[in-house]
């Protein structure tokens, strides 16, 4: 299976700045790598597919990047809305396989 | 708007089965594969079970292999997971997804809470 590495595992920021998560892939996943939010009482939203493609309605302040094996996620000009778990998922091998999770808390 | 809404969840002792349902609305429900994610209290997503649009094929990985059955009606837009032979480690909240094997999960329901104790 494909292993992802998603770092930091938390990440304390405040509204306003801009944050940056990693996710590396045990082997190549060409661009195919998407990125989800979880928040309490809500489902998972995909917020970006194919690496780099914002899912419909997923705010401009969001953007990814990468390919291969090295995946970032950055969010620009935090809101306090943003504020929630994120977790990275490879879709180019059979099975599917997630990251770990990197908790983006409020400093 | 697409909703996918999960039931059946509960407390359950080892060894003995549950049957989880997911009613699917928003969207043409006979076109997409569906997917079974799981997360056990305090640890990351896991895939457990895929099926394609018709139902003819299935898929899992070998953690639930030969316990968990996914199956789908596609007349009643409802997608199911019979458990059997629970664990103790298959407690999770389990998640209802549009999606397969090979493309990201579009859509997710709240999940439903399995807890497999005795």
């Amino acid at each position: 299976d494909v292993q992802m590495t998603q770092s930091p595992s938390y990440l304390a920021a405040s509204p306003g700045e801009s944050v940056s998560i990693s996710c590396k892939a045990s082997k190549s996943i060409s661009n195919n790598l998407a990125w989800y939010q979880e928040k309490p009482g809500k489902a998972n939203k995909l917020l970006i597919h194919s690496g780099s493609t914002l899912q419909s309605g997923t705010p401009s302040r969001f953007s990814g990047s990468g390919s291969g094996t090295d995946f970032t996620l950055t969010i620009r000009s935090l809101e306090f809305e943003d504020f929630a778990v994120y977790y990275c998922q490879q879709y180019n091998e059979y099975p599917p396989t997630f990251g770990a999770g990197t908790k983006l808390e409020l400093k | 708007e697409v909703q996918l809404v999960e039931s059946g969840g509960g407390l359950v002792q080892p060894g003995r089965s549950l049957k989880l349902s997911c009613v699917a609305s928003g969207f043409t429900f006979n076109n997409y594969w569906m997917t079974w994610i799981r997360q056990a209290p305090g640890k990351g997503l896991e895939w457990v079970a895929s099926i394609t649009n018709t139902g003819g094929s299935t898929y899992y990985p070998d953690s639930v292999k030969g316990r968990f059955t996914i199956s789908r009606d596609n007349a009643k837009s409802t997608l199911y997971l019979q458990m059997n032979s629970l664990r103790s480690e298959d407690t999770a909240t389990y998640y209802c997804t549009r999606g397969g094997t090979r493309v990201s999960f579009a859509y997710w329901g709240q999940g439903t809470l399995v807890t497999v104790s005795s």
